[in-house]
């Protein structure tokens, strides 16, 4: 199955900063790449599909890049809302597996 | 707009099944792809599999056949069961609408195996 590493493990910054989730596979899983939003007591929620499409209603700060093994997610500037712990996850083979998350919080 | 809720016994002992209901609003299940994904803690999250056009079904090859999903179009539910529980099966349990990406998540109930 393909292995998805996912850095830093934590981010510390600070509200309008800009923060940069990476996220790399173990071998290429072309376009075929989501991120997903989690806080505490909460449903996750989908951010990118596709490496860079956003889903419905995400906001212009949030955007996605990459393509094959290496995968970014980039916050422009940090709202008081996103500090949460960000997955990525890869649907290129099955079974379709999960970052190990990177979670955002507070400088 | 799409909610989810997951429902079923917090505790279970080993070698017993774990039988969870996904109740859905604000769609038919009969419309979309209806996925499970669990958490371990301190683990990653894992697709345990998919169920999708009346009853279609893949799962992960990792559960060895443990999995079974089905669809109840009466109570717009989607039910998951996982025979034979250890506790490496304690998690939190997600129920998910779509295939490939994630549209809409439930927030999850947390099922101990414990004896």
């Amino acid at each position: 199955e393909i292995v998805m590493t996912q850095s830093p493990a934590t981010l510390s910054v600070s509200p309008g900063e800009r923060a940069t989730l990476s996220c790399r596979a173990s071998r290429s899983v072309s376009f075929t790449l989501a991120w997903y939003q989690h806080k505490p007591g909460q449903a996750p929620r989908l951010l990118m599909y596709g490496a860079s499409s956003r889903a419905t209603g995400i906001p212009a700060r949030f955007s996605g890049s990459g393509s094959g093994t290496e995968f970014t997610l980039t916050i422009s500037s940090l709202q008081s809302e996103d500090f949460a712990v960000y997955y990525c996850q890869q649907y290129n083979n099955w079974p379709w597996t999960f970052g190990q998350g990177t979670k955002v919080e507070i400088k | 707009q799409v909610q989810l809720q997951e429902s079923g016994p917090g505790l279970l002992r080993p070698s017993e099944t774990l039988s969870l209901t996904c109740t859905v609003s604000g769609a038919s299940i009969r419309s979309s792809f209806w996925s499970w994904i669990r958490q371990p803690p301190g683990k990653r999250l894992e697709w345990i599999g998919y169920i999708y056009d009346g009853g279609t079904t893949n799962d992960n090859p990792s559960l060895k056949s443990r999995v079974t999903m089905s669809l109840d179009t009466s109570k717009n539910q989607v039910s998951l069961n996982l025979t034979s529980v250890t506790a490496a099966d304690t998690a939190v349990y997600y129920c998910a609408s779509g295939v490939g990406w994630l549209t809409d998540w439930g927030r999850g109930t947390l099922v101990t195996v414990s004896s």
